[in-house]
């Protein structure tokens, strides 16, 4: 069965600093992975995605992760945060058939101090 | 941008009463998923369609949910009678029939539920 574990619930940075999101999965086989941001009271909006081709993906707003299989990790990282950062961001897991589940983690919320 | 539309945005509701929700995916997209987020945790896949057809309804609480999509277009989410501990934010997700996107899928703004 496949699972994703992200931890720390809340993050907190400086705005400018480095973000760092950290994210593992579990998987049989090869796995996909994305990362999703979530703003107050709307739906989730894909950031990247892994899908076996670079292992170092780069996203919409600066953000980018790297897949390093030798540690079943795939963390989210920004060099430099800003104030619209403040979200909850989602790591998700599938195998990448048509019909296979995508399981999301339990989310991360991103705080950006001024 | 073509985008997946929900309705109602809010509801509030009663302890026993029924509610509904709708989706329209993006036009052309056969795959249409509705999940459903408890606050502080990630969504969970309650039903998955292709076309008109249910793929997954395995984490549907099939004694008070209920799902269609007649025509393999839009959706309707139902609940009947609400309880207190269906009070989430109900997403609606739809993904392309086949375009090497894999699994990606696009969402909704989601409607949140209250149950008094």
């Amino acid at each position: 069965a496949q699972s994703v574990t992200q931890l720390g619930s809340h993050v907190s940075v400086s705005e400018g600093a480095l973000v760092l999101l950290r994210c593992n999965y579990s998987s049989s086989v090869p796995p996909y992975l994305f990362w999703y941001v979530q703003y107050p009271n709307q739906g989730l909006q894909l950031l990247l995605k892994y899908t076996s081709a670079a292992t170092l993906v780069k996203g919409i707003n600066g953000f980018e992760a790297e897949f390093k299989k030798s540690e079943t990790s795939f963390h989210l990282t920004k060099p430099s945060a800003h104030m619209s950062d403040a979200a909850e961001y989602f790591c998700a897991v599938t195998q990448g058939g048509r019909d296979d589940k995508i399981i999301f983690g339990k989310g991360t919320r991103l705080h950006i101090l001024p | 941008e073509a985008e997946v539309a929900q309705s109602p945005r809010y509801k509030i509701t009663e302890k026993s009463q029924a509610v509904a929700f709708w989706c329209d995916p993006i036009s052309g997209h056969a795959t249409l998923y509705w999940y459903r987020q408890i606050l502080g945790q990630g969504p969970e896949l309650l039903v998955q369609f292709q076309d008109e057809s249910v793929v997954d309804d395995s984490q549907l609480p099939k004694d008070r949910f209920s799902a269609e999509r007649l025509k393999g277009v839009d959706s309707t989410l139902k609940i009947q009678p609400a309880e207190l501990g269906d009070s989430a934010m109900y997403l609606c997700a739809s993904s392309p029939r086949d375009s090497g996107l894999r699994n990606e899928q696009f969402f909704g703004p989601g409607t949140r539920l209250t149950v008094l």
